[in-house]
């Protein structure tokens, strides 16, 4: 069975433009979250979606959203980027999205560098 | 405020020896903890689960402690080797909405 997949591996952008991460969760899994983690903050939870709703979201500012799509695949959207935005972006899928029953995959990540 | 407290210094320790890293919390009551392995390049891998209600949890040479009166989760490598060198993270399962909440990590370095 495939893992997680998440595209491109590695981005770099300039302040103010925007970026859109891809992750494909493994097959059968309906929940995706996202992470952003960084050396000063750790892993810190940006949202998560199930079954196309998104279902939890963490405290990053509105230019950070989010959707999924009918076969669970997900995108993460930010706008009008800042250097702080610099980070490693992870996406994780389960079954059902619920960490005290099942074990979460995490995919590689992608490293985002805002110049 | 909430935190979640794990060494930010690396720990060192010789081939063969027990690794023990701390996780300790505060303001926050989970009902279950994780442990998580990260290589570098890599995402996190899922170790261990351990609910409130539980002391302690062992998995071949892991061990996992919770102590939700000292706010802090123990865990143990034994019989450590190189292959264990990496970077340990503790998250918490809070709240009816389940998110995880994640430590910042301990690096670990298994010395032959």
């Amino acid at each position: 069975k495939a893992g997680v997949t998440q595209t491109p591996r590695y981005l770099i952008k300039t302040r103010g433009q925007q970026v859109t991460l891809s992750c494909s969760p493994i097959s059968g899994h309906r929940s995706v979250s996202w992470y952003q983690q960084t050396p000063g903050q750790g892993l810190q939870f940006l949202f998560e979606y199930f079954s196309e709703t998104q279902r939890n979201k963490g405290n990053f500012p509105g230019r950070f959203s989010g959707r999924q799509f009918s076969n669970s695949r997900s995108e993460m959207n930010v706008s009008t980027l800042e250097l702080g935005d610099s980070a490693l972006y992870l996406c994780a899928s389960s079954l059902t999205g619920t960490p005290r029953q099942e074990t979460q995959y995490f995919g590689p990540g992608t490293r985002l560098l805002v110049l | 405020s909430q935190k979640i407290e794990q060494n930010s210094e690396a720990l060192n320790i010789q081939e063969g020896k027990t690794a023990t890293l701390t996780c300790n919390y505060t303001n926050y009551s989970p009902a279950y903890l994780q442990w998580y392995r990260q290589d570098p390049g890599r995402g996190p891998v899922f170790l261990l689960l351990i609910r409130e209600n539980e002391k302690e949890k062992r998995k071949e040479r892991l061990k996992v402690t919770f102590d939700t009166t000292l706010k802090q989760s123990l865990f143990h490598i034994t019989a450590s080797q190189p292959a264990d060198s990496a970077t340990y993270l503790c998250a918490l399962v809070v709240g009816n909405t389940d998110k995880l909440i994640f430590g910042t990590g301990t690096r670990l370095q298994v010395f032959p």
